[in-house]
């Protein structure tokens, strides 16, 4: 069964401090995967994609990565703002699979 | 382009009633989702349309149905509701893997 395993459940940072969340996956054959960002009464908006042959990828503060190896993703969060307080969910493609594999999430709390 | 509307965005059912959530999306995508979302869960799949005309059973589908109206509209039915059936709804639709996703619909039956 593919699974998709995330940590820490949640965490609480300061304003202005980095911070990384990981995610763990057993989905096979592999696509791709992404970070997704859920706000508070929101639907889910996707950060980044991982595609097998990539290592790291950044968009703004977020530098997501991917050892498509050990099966493990990171997504490291520079400098941290109170707007990044967020849900950040971990979902993996497989190929020729329509349906999308799920992290439980991390819940990310910015305090000033 | 409003991407993935869903309706209503909250709603409160006693037990056995019925309703449908509402879903459309105007981005031509083929693939529709409904998800349910639960505390400490993530997103669980309830069923799903590949493209128009068909649709299949996700992870969770027991209590609910589909239709896929059209290409646009995918609709998802509760006939008798639950306690159980207390969550947070999500309809999606698909691009090349990436998921658009509507506000979100929380359902509470009591």
């Amino acid at each position: 069964k593919n699974q998709v395993e995330q940590s820490p459940q949640s965490l609480i940072i300061l304003e202005g401090k980095n911070c990384t969340l990981q995610c763990n996956y057993t989905v096979s054959p592999f696509s791709n995967l992404r970070w997704y960002k859920q706000d508070t009464g929101r639907g889910p908006v996707s950060l980044t994609i991982m595609t097998f042959s990539e290592n790291t990828k950044s968009n703004g503060r977020y530098t997501a990565t991917l050892d498509a190896d050990t099966k493990q993703s990171s997504l490291h969060i520079t400098a941290s703002q109170l707007s990044d307080s967020a849900s950040y969910i971990c979902v993996v493609s497989a190929i020729d699979d329509y349906k999308l594999s799920f992290g439980a999430g991390t819940t990310v709390t910015v305090r000033a | 382009n409003a991407g993935v509307t869903q309706t209503p965005k909250f709603q409160v059912l006693k037990t056995g009633q019925s309703m449908t959530l509402q879903c459309a999306q105007d981005m031509n995508h083929n693939s529709m989702y409904w998800y349910r979302q639960d505390p400490g869960m993530g997103l669980r799949l309830i069923y799903y349309s590949a493209s128009e005309g068909t649709t299949d059973k996700g992870e969770v589908p027991n209590g609910y149905n589909v239709s896929r109206l059209n290409k646009r509209e995918f609709s998802l039915r509760l006939e008798s509701a639950a306690p159980s059936q207390t969550s947070v709804y999500f309809c999606a639709s698909l691009e090349v893997s990436q998921a658009f996703f509507g506000q979100g619909t929380r359902l509470t039956v009591v």
